[in-house]
């Protein structure tokens, strides 16, 4: 099983600051790892796909990088809508995995 | 609108069984695999199983092996998770997910249903 962990765990922002989470998974995945954001008592949403793709209609400040073992979420000019759990998940290999999830909160 | 609509969650003694359901419309269902997701309360996102367009690949989490199945109809464009020998750490919201993919697993999951609670307890 593909192991895939976040950092940090929490992380706390001022508004309009620039929000960086990183996934590191346990073998290499390619750019099969995604992005999601999940908010209190909704639904995950899809943010980033295979790595670097922008899902439709997510704001233009989420973006993703890496490839291989490494990746990251950037979130830039962090807004208060922004607070949630984000979680990376790897389609590479089965059982499919998540990581941990990261909670951004807004000071 | 694409939608998918969970069902048949409920309070569960361990050890018996339960049948999930997911309804979906506003999209093709047999052009997508689609995949059960739980999340215990308080806790993180867990991937149960998944099937293809066709039925022909089938995965599951070494956790529900051997206790869940999951089929779909796309007659009927729903998706069950047939679940037996239920235990304490089952408990979770199950998500009905939509892979991106064409198909065959191994997509991102782009579409999330509300979800359906089960709670197993004496």
């Amino acid at each position: 099983e593909i192991v895939l962990t976040q950092s940090p765990d929490f992380q706390s922002v001022t508004p309009k600051e620039e929000v960086t989470i990183t996934c590191r998974a346990s073998q290499s995945i390619g750019s099969s790892l995604h992005w999601y954001q999940q908010k209190p008592d909704q639904s995950p949403k899809l943010l980033i796909k295979y790595a670097s793709q922008s899902f439709s209609g997510v704001p233009s400040r989420f973006s993703g990088s890496g490839s291989g073992t490494d990746f990251t979420l950037t979130i830039n000019s962090l807004e208060a809508e922004d607070a949630a759990t984000y979680y990376c998940h790897q389609s590479s290999s089965l059982p499919w995995t998540f990581g941990q999830g990261t909670k951004v909160e807004i000071k | 609108e694409v939608q998918l609509v969970e069902s048949g969650g409920g309070l569960v003694q361990p050890g018996r069984s339960l049948r999930l359901s997911c309804a979906a419309s506003g999209f093709t269902f047999d052009d997508h695999a689609i995949h059960w997701v739980r999340q215990a309360p308080g806790k993180g996102l867990e991937w149960v199983s998944g099937i293809s367009w066709n039925s022909a690949s089938i995965g599951y989490a070494d956790s529900v092996k051997g206790r869940f199945t999951i089929y779909r109809d796309n007659a009927k464009n729903t998706l069950h998770l047939q679940m037996h020998s239920l235990r304490a750490e089952d408990m979770a919201l199950y998500y009905c997910v939509k892979d991106s993919s064409s198909g065959s697993l191994g997509g991102a999951f782009d579409i999330w249903g509300q979800g359906t609670m089960v709670t197993v307890s004496s």
